[in-house]
């Protein structure tokens, strides 16, 4: 079945930019999401792409993806402690458009 | 302006006690709904989902089982809680052809 992975853990100091990758196996894929988790609560919507774009930007955090090799990254500029988190891709495609989570990324922020 | 809405926020179960969480939505019709659990250091494992009313989708066999008795109602149930069945359990909801899902707050469940 389709299949979403990304590393589990991302140390970065504060004020440096933070880069989360995510691979996907599905190249039906139409919507690729980034949901964000703080400690004991629910995901967040960070932001998401349509597979038919290559870029998306929005205030400090940056989408790419390269469809050719499934891949996906949040880069998040000027990275806050309040960035520290998990963080989670996600692809939907089909008519259900349910998505399929990866693990999610632990961001330790630092000072 | 929607809201979801999943209670209680922890629950610690004894094994073979029956479980039922709740999750409700505001503010919308004939939603989308979803369970996923989020066991220990893994991803999320959708369980259920419905697109209407008396209608359930089961991703996943085990001795969970989900009902949708009203419109923005959604129940997650067990007559035995196993150990295994501990982890994160979250509740999500979309419009009926939108592709953003929002998440509730969650429940923590520890069956001891």
């Amino acid at each position: 079945g389709e299949d979403v992975e990304q590393s589990l853990f991302l140390s970065v100091r504060e004020g440096d930019s933070s880069v989360i990758n995510c691979t996907y196996t599905d190249s039906s894929s139409t919507y690729l999401y980034w949901y964000k988790q703080e400690p004991g609560a629910g995901l967040q919507l960070l932001t998401y792409i349509f597979s038919n774009m290559d870029m998306k930007q929005d205030q400090r955090l940056t989408v790419l993806l390269n469809k050719k090799d499934k891949h996906l990254s949040l880069r998040i500029a000027d990275t806050q402690t309040g960035d520290s988190a998990i963080y989670f891709c996600a692809d939907a495609s089909g008519g259900s458009y349910i998505p399929t989570f990866g693990r999610g990324t632990s961001l330790i922020v630092h000072p | 302006s929607q809201t979801i809405h999943q209670w209680p926020a922890t629950l610690v179960q004894p094994v073979g006690s029956p479980l039922s969480l709740e999750c409700t939505v505001e503010g919308t019709s004939n939603p989308n709904l979803y369970w996923y659990r989020q066991a220990a250091g893994r991803g999320l494992q959708l369980l259920f989902y419905s697109v209407g009313i008396g209608q359930i989708s089961s991703e996943v066999p085990q001795n969970l089982s989900a009902s949708r008795p009203q419109d923005r109602q959604f129940i997650l149930s067990s007559k035995k809680l196993l150990l295994s069945d501990s982890g994160f359990y979250l509740c999500a909801w979309k419009e009926t052809g939108g592709f953003g899902y929002t998440f509730g707050s969650g429940t923590r469940l520890t069956v001891v």
